[in-house]
């Protein structure tokens, strides 16, 4: 069975400052890992994806997230954050026989100006 | 292209009362999904089907059919709906699985009172 923890259901940060976002998953096969964005009132919009080779995935808007098997983590990762980026993001893990993703519970985050 | 659309977009019903959500995609799309997004919970499959004329079960289809009669169409239907069916609904498709990218639609707000 796969799953998916993300750390922190609430984040805020200042706008200019680092963006990090906690996922952490559980896989007994190769995981195919996501990023997925959900901006107010909207449905979800995909970041970035991993599924083999490059562990260090670069993404839409300036985020990217490395891949690390020893520690069974897929965080998310932006310089310097923007107004724009406050929005709710979600991990997702895929892979084996199944055809179907499984979820985070998300992460809401909030930029201070 | 107008990628996923969901109808409707609001609905209020009776306990009881049954309905059906329609989702399109225009992307000739093989495979499809039914999530619900409860807040703290993220989002939760319902149903899917990877291609026309087939469904399968996601982790939460208690309470919910579906059909996929067309290829561009999958349909979701309570037959009976109760309060805990309150949610947002959300259609998505993919051209492959876990593997490839999920488009989402806007979300379908489903209120049972």
């Amino acid at each position: 069975a796969q799953s998916v923890t993300q750390l922190g259901s609430h984040v805020s940060v200042s706008e200019g400052a680092l963006v990090l976002l906690r996922c952490n998953y559980s896989s007994s096969v190769p995981p195919y890992l996501f990023w997925y964005v959900q901006y107010p009132n909207q449905g979800l919009q995909l970041l970035l994806k991993y599924t083999t080779g490059a562990t260090l995935v670069k993404g839409i808007n300036g985020f990217e997230a490395e891949f690390k098997k020893s520690e069974t983590s897929f965080h998310l990762t932006k310089p310097s954050a923007h107004m724009s980026d406050a929005a709710e993001y979600f991990c997702a893990v895929g892979g084996g026989a199944t055809n179907k993703l499984i979820f985070g519970t998300g992460t809401l985050l909030a930029v201070q100006p | 292209n107008a990628g996923v659309t969901q109808t409707p977009k609001f609905r209020v019903l009776k306990t009881g009362q049954s309905m059906t959500l329609l989702c399109a995609q225009d992307m000739n799309h093989e495979y499809m999904y039914w999530y619900r997004q409860d807040p703290g919970m993220g989002l939760r499959l319902i149903h899917y089907s990877v291609g026309e004329g087939t469904t399968a079960k996601g982790e939460v289809p208690d309470g919910y059919n579906v059909s996929r009669l067309k290829k561009q169409n999958f349909l979701l239907g309570l037959e009976s709906a109760a309060p805990s069916q309150t949610s947002v609904y959300f259609c998505a498709s993919s051209s492959g699985g876990y593997i490839a990218e999920q488009f989402f639609g806007p979300g379908t707000r489903l209120t049972v009172l």
